[in-house]
């Protein structure tokens, strides 16, 4: 049950350089999440696909861009990295946008800026 | 702007001691609200789910809702060193909003 896969677990990049973050899902999920996390500001989400072929921006957008490629899999991608993007990054999935039944959560990304 | 409002803490206990818990919401149309827990290092983990006022409990965790305050809380018996993590509220208008979380530490 592999449930929310995340790739890579761990990245570091230089200012300016890009990179795709990618996260699939075995759960027949219709929506899914990405969200960072920085010490003691909680989860904040950046973009989130409420089914296949949508996607919309969530509270912290700036700098990042997202493709929801089929059902499974929804990827993050920042285009010219900044030392304020390094975090931890979360994808998620729920089988609602209601998310009457809370999100299932992938490993991680940690994401360091240099 | 939707908030969900917890203390950060720490908040330290007691090996066997109630460790409880606390998250207030701002928006009125949230519907579900949730616990996760999450060690450091890993990711959040769903613990309890509520969507009535009053209690549901599972095991050693007894979820709380009170809509007219909006407020959700979490009481933990029998505390166990194992039990400390961080733990976030969640509420679901539509998304999931979290609170910052409140780390928990559990003293042997």
């Amino acid at each position: 049950n592999a449930g929310v896969t995340q790739n890579p677990k761990f990245q570091v990049l230089k200012t300016g350089q890009s990179m795709t973050l990618q996260c699939a899902q075995d759960m027949n999920h219709n929506s899914m999440y990405w969200y960072r996390q920085d010490p003691g500001m909680g989860l904040r989400l950046i973009y989130y696909s409420a089914s296949e072929g949508t996607t919309d921006k969530g509270e912290v957008p700036n700098g990042y861009n997202v493709s929801r490629l089929n059902k499974r899999e929804f990827s993050l991608r920042l285009e010219s990295a900044a030392p304020s993007q390094t975090s931890v990054y979360f994808c998620a999935s729920s089988d609602n946008t209601g998310a009457s039944r809370g999100y299932t959560f992938g490993s991680g990304t940690r994401l360091t800026v240099v | 702007q939707k908030e969900v409002e917890q203390n950060s803490g720490p908040l330290s206990v007691p090996e066997g001691a109630i460790a409880s818990l606390n998250c207030t919401y701002s928006d009125r149309g949230s519907q579900s609200f949730f616990w996760y827990r999450q060690y450091s290092g890993k990711s959040p983990e769903l613990i309890m789910s509520i969507y009535s006022n009053g209690d549901k409990e599972d095991g050693r965790f007894t979820a709380q809702l009170n809509k007219a305050s909006q407020y959700v809380s979490l009481l933990i018996r029998d505390s166990q060193p194992s039990d400390s993590a961080t733990y976030l509220c969640a509420a679901a208008g539509g998304k999931l909003i979290f609170g910052q979380g409140t780390e928990l530490s559990v003293k042997p």
